[in-house]
């Protein structure tokens, strides 16, 4: 069983639209919950981290986690275009070490 | 532009071949940390070095080692290659010698290898 499991898409939504990615773990030790986006042919991006259990919200995104399900969250309101992009889950335990664990991606097209 | 570079972008050379992947971290990062992608396995961590010591060991295969030289600047060599090894190879950089688990590190646009 892989450590942290994403389901890969593709998703195609209209723009304008609430778009929910999720990604599901099993390491009960991860601390540490990131979404990175990654445009094609780029580089992930962090676009935006949380720790331990609860919402963050920054601008059109919010992450949530939920530690007792094992299971995290990146919700984008009103959708545009420029989302259109394949998000990355990434989870760590802690500053012990450098080992960041990520899941295989979604990738989003957002319709004009 | 996260300041990362990466070259060369792509890379195509046959099974039992040799590669090097050549990474030049961002000004002032100490750190280079190196990443293979791929479909089914997804973005996995193979090896971290600080300040030219290798700091931390990821799945990385034994054909492949890595180094980072007094510039900074870091080398991937992959050797015996078979199929599987084709992938996206990222490089990452940060300041530090330890990614703050926020994850604050910088990707490269990467090295497509496609071995034949």
């Amino acid at each position: 069983q892989k450590e942290v499991e994403q389901d890969p898409g593709p998703l195609s939504v209209p723009e304008g639209a609430i778009v929910s990615l999720n990604c599901t773990y099993s390491n009960s030790a991860f601390q540490y919950f990131m979404w990175y986006r990654q445009y094609s042919r780029k580089g992930p991006e962090l676009l935006m981290y949380t720790y331990s259990s609860g919402n963050k919200e920054d601008g059109r995104f919010t992450a949530q986690v939920d530690k007792s399900s094992k299971y995290i969250s990146l919700f984008i309101r009103d959708s545009q275009p420029s989302d259109s992009a394949t998000y990355l889950c990434a989870m760590s335990a802690g500053y012990t070490g450098n080992q960041f664990y990520f899941g295989t991606g979604t990738s989003l097209t957002v319709i004009p | 532009d996260s300041g990362v570079t990466q070259t060369p972008k792509h890379l195509i050379t046959a099974t039992g071949q040799r590669v090097t992947l050549r990474c030049s971290p961002r000004s002032g990062d100490l750190s280079v940390y190196w990443y293979q992608q791929s479909l089914d396995q997804g973005l996995q961590f193979l090896i971290h070095y600080y300040n030219g010591e290798e700091r931390a060991k990821g799945n990385i295969l034994e054909r492949f080692s890595a180094q980072q030289f007094p510039d900074l600047h870091s080398e991937l060599n992959l050797s015996s290659l078979e199929l599987g090894d084709s992938a996206l190879y990222f490089c990452a950089s940060s300041v530090g010698g330890t990614v703050r688990p926020t994850g604050d590190q910088y990707f490269g646009p990467g090295t497509r290898l496609l071995v034949l």
